[in-house]
């Protein structure tokens, strides 16, 4: 089982559609969370930190919910520049393990 | 702020070739870091250095080497090139434990092929 699993995709979306992304991590003792976002044959950006208590960023919004092991990404009114893959980062003890990704497609 | 800079951008291999690929940041990060990145694939770590003079091996180490002799640079050599490490580079880094912070700011990414 891979220590980050993230939903396989791909998601093709409309403009204006909410989609959500999971992604549920194997080590317990995991400390910090994030989701990047990376555009084709580009570098990883940072897209949010996910906080325990949830947080929001425009029109995203990130879970976490520690007793499944899992964090979600929810994206509202989705937009033609939001096509991208998602990428999942857990860390622990410094040491960051990715997901595989969800590639996302806003279509017209 | 240049953030991570990573050089070349670019580079064509002969099996058995040898290089580095350079890394620089300049924000004062403690921890860095080397991904190597497959065609449709995810992020595998190759290494990691919390600090100048510490570096461990991440998830596919094997064919490279690094060190850290500076805060600022973390260097990626390959030894005796090899068509399997056709691949895109990234170097990253990260405030790490010192600043409690461990989001990574990438650098643009090497692409190398090994021929």
């Amino acid at each position: 089982r891979k220590e980050v699993e993230q939903d396989p995709g791909p998601f093709n979306v409309p403009e204006g559609a909410t989609v959500a992304f999971n992604c549920t991590y194997s080590n317990s003792a995991s400390q910090s969370f994030f989701w990047y976002r990376q555009d084709c044959r580009k570098e990883p950006k940072l897209l949010m930190s996910v906080y325990s208590s949830g947080n929001e960023d425009g029109r995203f919004t990130a879970q976490l919910n520690r007793a499944s092991q899992y964090i979600s990404l929810l994206i509202r009114d989705s937009k033609l520049s939001d096509s991208a893959t998602y990428l999942c980062v857990v860390n622990s003890a410094g040491k960051s393990t990715f997901g595989d990704g969800t590639t996302l497609t806003v279509k017209p | 702020n240049a953030g991570v800079t990573q050089t070349p951008k670019f580079r064509i291999l002969k099996i058995g070739q040898s290089m580095t690929l350079q890394c620089t940041q300049d924000m004062n990060h403690n921890y860095m870091y080397w991904y190597r990145q497959d065609p449709g694939m995810g992020l595998k770590l190759i290494y990691y250095s919390v600090g100048a003079g510490i570096t461990d091996k991440g998830e596919v180490p094997n064919g490279y080497n690094v060190s850290r002799s500076t805060t600022e640079d973390f260097p990626l050599r390959l030894e005796l090139a090899a068509p399997s490490q056709t691949s895109v580079y990234f170097c990253a880094s990260s405030w790490g434990l010192a600043g409690g912070r461990y989001e990574q700011y990438f650098g643009p990414g090497t692409r190398l092929t090994v021929t």
